[in-house]
């Protein structure tokens, strides 16, 4: 069974730039998160999708992130226009349920690098 | 304000001896608690759980205790093993709401 996935592995963008991340969570996860690792610091959570809708985006840092799951597959974050401050490691997770009753899997993380 | 703490950023122990890493959290709120354990390059993977109504829980090498009172847990590695040279994460989530991670202790087994 394939895991997590995430594109691309590596973002170099300037500031001002958008870029756009994916997540592809494990097939049949209704459950799906975003967080966000800056500077070898804590793990963030940044939001929750129960199949295409946000049950909770209390993480989300501005509105310059943007996060979509259209059809309750895949999903993309946006950032747009990226800051300095955005750099870093946005992992994705994905769980047959809620947690923390259901184990949630993480992707590789997508390493963005703002300069 | 943090409220996952992990106040050591690496440790390093002799392969077959035990490794323990530390977590202490401010918020008592909190009744469920997991570590994760990460290599470079990989998403971080769940090694072990524990939930607030006990305090300790095993699974293999691996043992988790939790002091409530404390507001502290540790998870335990016997005996440690070059393999599991990682980043480990301490986590916590209470009601079912979402992770609250800690920054993570960098293990270095050493043969």
């Amino acid at each position: 069974e394939a895991g997590v996935t995430q594109f691309p592995s590596h973002s170099v963008i300037e500031k001002g730039q958008t870029v756009t991340l994916r997540c592809d969570p494990i097939s049949g996860h209704d459950n799906l998160y975003w967080y966000r690792r800056v500077m070898g610091k804590e793990i963030k959570f940044l939001l929750h999708f129960v199949k295409e809708s946000k049950q909770d985006e209390s993480g989300m840092p501005n509105n310059r992130f943007l996060a979509e799951r259209t059809g309750g597959t895949y999903s993309t974050l946006k950032v747009q226009p990226a800051e300095l401050e955005d750099s870093g490691v946005y992992f994705c997770a994905s769980s047959l349920g809620p947690s923390p009753s259901y184990e949630q899997y993480f992707g590789p993380g997508t390493r963005l690098t703002v300069t | 304000d943090q409220q996952v703490k992990q106040n050591s950023p690496s440790l390093s122990v002799q392969e077959g001896r035990i490794s323990i890493l530390n977590c202490d959290y401010t918020n008592s709120m909190f009744d469920y608690f997991l570590w994760y354990k990460k290599y470079p390059a990989e998403g971080p993977t769940f090694l072990i759980s524990i939930s607030s109504i006990k305090d300790k829980n095993e699974d293999g090498r691996f043992t988790v205790f939790l002091n409530k009172s404390a507001k502290h847990l540790s998870l335990h590695i016997v005996p440690s093993q070059p393999g599991d040279s990682a980043v480990y994460f301490c986590a916590a989530s209470w009601y079912g709401q979402n992770f609250v991670f800690g920054p993570g202790t960098r293990l270095s087994v050493l043969p």
